[in-house]
């Protein structure tokens, strides 16, 4: 299916576990991202990719980890999850173009409970 | 500092009524500008952008905004909610010379619609 699809929508775990949050975009946008949303904060930028193999931190990167080996991926992995991560986490991919932004296509969510 | 400010947390008004939602921003470059609309439980839908030309954009769903560069401001109108228009608006700012590529978003208002 074309779009940008997170997997999985829902996730318990418990904390010091290692949990991925799965980001597939069929657009071949160059640019990937990482948010968090929480009351009262909106969203913020955890990590974002301009291309292949180029990731840099974004507001929030404490406690993540991510990669992006092929365009179409955007894995997001929390190494050792704490309560303070529980919160939805939306991907959203964008082609930045060399005037500026295009608007940036979101999934659906993965909400992330840490118990 | 990039930001944008969307003073009101919560809006209530009743079904028939017209609607604006405000939203002010801080960017030093051109800035390219969004409204973005959240359902409840799902992802962010675009409602519209503006990047140049015609200050009064028109979106999707009966949706416009106007740009007004001298209040750094991008107001978000509608004439007539519906009981549909329910959900957290959120207004973000992009461009080039942005930083990270990203687009940075208000902290959103949440829209009631009384019948």
């Amino acid at each position: 299916d074309a779009g940008i699809t997170q997997s999985p929508r829902y996730k318990i775990t418990e904390t010091g576990r290692q949990v991925t949050l799965m980001c597939h975009q069929t657009w071949s946008h160059s640019y990937m991202f990482w948010y968090r949303q929480d009351l009262g904060h909106g969203l913020r930028l955890i990590y974002y990719s301009a291309a292949a193999d180029i990731t840099d931190k974004g507001e929030v990167p404490d406690g993540y980890v991510v990669s992006r080996s092929k365009t179409e991926n955007f894995p997001l992995t929390l190494e050792s999850a704490t309560r303070s991560q529980t919160s939805v986490y939306f991907c959203a991919s964008s082609e930045h173009t060399g005037t500026g932004n295009t608007e940036a296509f979101f999934g659906q969510g993965t909400r992330l409970t840490v118990v | 500092a990039q930001s944008v400010t969307q003073p009101d947390i919560h809006i209530t008004v009743s079904e028939g009524a017209s609607l604006e939602l405000r939203c002010n921003y801080s960017y030093g470059a051109t800035p390219y500008l969004f409204w973005y609309v959240q359902s409840p439980g799902q992802g962010l839908q675009l409602l519209l952008k503006y990047f140049s030309g015609d200050t009064l954009v028109q979106g999707i769903k009966g949706f416009e905004a106007e740009f007004k560069r001298s209040q750094s401001s991008f107001n978000l109108r509608k004439p007539s909610v519906h009981w549909s228009d329910a959900a957290e608006y959120f207004c973000a700012v992009g461009g080039y010379g942005g930083s990270q590529g990203n687009l940075i978003f208000g902290k959103g208002t949440k829209l009631s619609v009384k019948p």
